[in-house]
């Protein structure tokens, strides 16, 4: 069964920084990758998809890469705003139609 | 309609009450899934639908657990004689499967509490 870590668990960080959301996966066997954000009391909302054919996508402040020979993935924000505070999921998709969640990096940017 | 709809939002039950929760997923898409997130804990996979038939219910976690779906929309999570485990946030997701990867659009959540 897919496992998928997240480090850190929890990050605080002052408004304006660079900051690097690691993922990895017990079986680097990965279809697609997707970042999500969720926020309190709510839904998630997809950031980032990284197809099977690419290795890197970016939106605007965010960049998401995947390292698929070592199963890791990495989101990169630059200059954090107190706006990006939450918290972030990454799914891996094992080509079965189901997303394997990780349990999440707890994101606060401090103004 | 715009987004995925889950209802209800909040839900306090008493061990041993059946429960039901509902997902109206974003219209014309034709996967819908169940997830489950406890506190503190990742969101566990419970069930898949393509249409009205589930491929892979594989996470369901016990025979209490059930789901339908009806006219390849909404779709029905029944917890019956539910016990304090259950207590945890229900999302449901709906994607179109077309040639592109598979995007998921997550509803707000159902919060179950079972006292």
């Amino acid at each position: 069964k897919q496992e998928v870590t997240q480090i850190p668990a929890a990050l605080s960080v002052p408004e304006g920084e660079n900051l690097v959301l690691n993922c990895s996966f017990t079986d680097s066997a990965i279809y697609n990758l997707q970042w999500f954000r969720q926020d309190p009391g709510k839904g998630l909302t997809s950031l980032l998809l990284i197809q099977s054919s690419q290795r890197e996508q970016t939106s605007g402040r965010l960049n998401a890469s995947l390292d698929k020979s070592s199963g890791r993935s990495t989101l990169y924000i630059a200059a954090s705003q107190p706006g990006d505070s939450a918290t972030y999921l990454c799914a891996g998709e094992t080509g079965a139609n189901n997303l394997f969640f990780g349990t999440g990096t707890r994101l606060t940017v401090i103004p | 309609g715009a987004g995925v709809s889950q209802s209800p939002s909040n839900k306090v039950t008493e061990k041993g009450k059946d429960v039901e929760l509902r997902c109206d997923p974003i219209s014309g898409h034709t996967a819908l899934y169940w997830y489950r997130q406890s506190l503190g804990q990742g969101l566990e996979f419970l069930i898949y639908f393509q249409g009205n038939s589930a491929p892979d219910k594989s996470g369901l976690p016990s025979d209490r657990f059930s789901a339908e779906r009806t006219g390849g929309s909404v779709s029905t999570l029944t917890i019956q004689r539910t016990q304090q485990e259950d207590s945890a946030v229900y999302l449901c997701a709906s994607s179109y499967l077309g040639p592109g990867a598979n995007v998921l659009t997550f509803g707000a959540g159902s919060r179950l509490t079972v006292l």
